[in-house]
């Protein structure tokens, strides 16, 4: 079946820190790889994504490189800053032709930057 | 970009009673939204996939009777949690697939209390 399997956190950084939260997934197919991220009491952002093998994705300073050979997308940031502390989610769209497209997402990672 | 919005944004309600959440996708066209349920400091479990103008098809372990999804138009879905009980507290979120892109877009959630 298809699963994502994140760090587990929270995780605690001083700013300007680096940042690497592990995500690996199991898949068939050559399935979408996402990261999300969620505020205090909010609904989930799109940070970014990859849609086949070696894509990087990247926005706001982070990036994640799809690695089939490792089934992996960390996601980085090289300098991390106090408005990043939110809940980071990585998740999964599996290739299907027809069908829903579910998401399927890990477990969450909680991050917090301290000043 | 796109979005998609949610109403209400909070609901406290009494046991036994019912609530209505609405999830309405504002410039685009959504054949397809997803439901989503949220514990406190956990991931998102998905509830139910609607679809328009047919019914939704619900995951493992989800009453059906208890959460009752309506995908009347393009652009609206809504998700009525029947005779609530405080168990039933939650963040529920929803998201709606773009039926041009294939982009799933999430809404900012709803907090639901049952008193």
């Amino acid at each position: 079946g298809n699963s994502v399997t994140q760090m587990e956190g929270p995780v605690t950084l001083s700013e300007e820190a680096f940042l690497t939260i592990n995500c690996t997934y199991t898949a068939t197919g050559y399935p979408s790889l996402f990261w999300y991220v969620q505020y205090p009491g909010e609904g989930l952002q799109l940070l970014l994504k990859a849609t086949k093998a070696d894509d990087k994705g990247s926005n706001k300073g982070f990036e994640a490189t799809y690695r089939k050979e490792t089934t992996s997308f960390h996601l980085e940031k090289g300098s991390v800053q106090v408005s990043d502390s939110a809940v980071y989610f990585c998740a999964l769209r599996p290739y299907y032709a027809q069908g829903a497209q579910k998401l399927v997402f890990g477990q969450g990672t909680r991050l917090t930057i301290n000043p | 970009g796109a979005v998609v919005s949610q109403h209400p944004s909070w609901v406290i309600c009494k046991s036994g009673t019912s609530v209505k959440i609405e999830c309405r996708s504002l410039d685009f066209q959504a054949t397809t939204m997803f439901w989503y349920r949220q514990f406190p400091k956990q991931s998102l479990m998905l509830m139910a996939t609607s679809n328009e103008g047919s019914k939704a098809t619900y995951e493992q372990g989800v009453e059906k009777d208890k959460f009752l999804i309506n995908h009347a138009s393009l652009t609206l879905s809504t998700l009525t949690v029947t005779s609530a009980h405080p168990e039933d507290s939650s963040f529920y979120i929803c998201s709606a697939k773009d039926r041009g892109t294939y982009e799933q877009y999430f809404g900012p959630g709803t907090r639901l209390t049952v008193t």
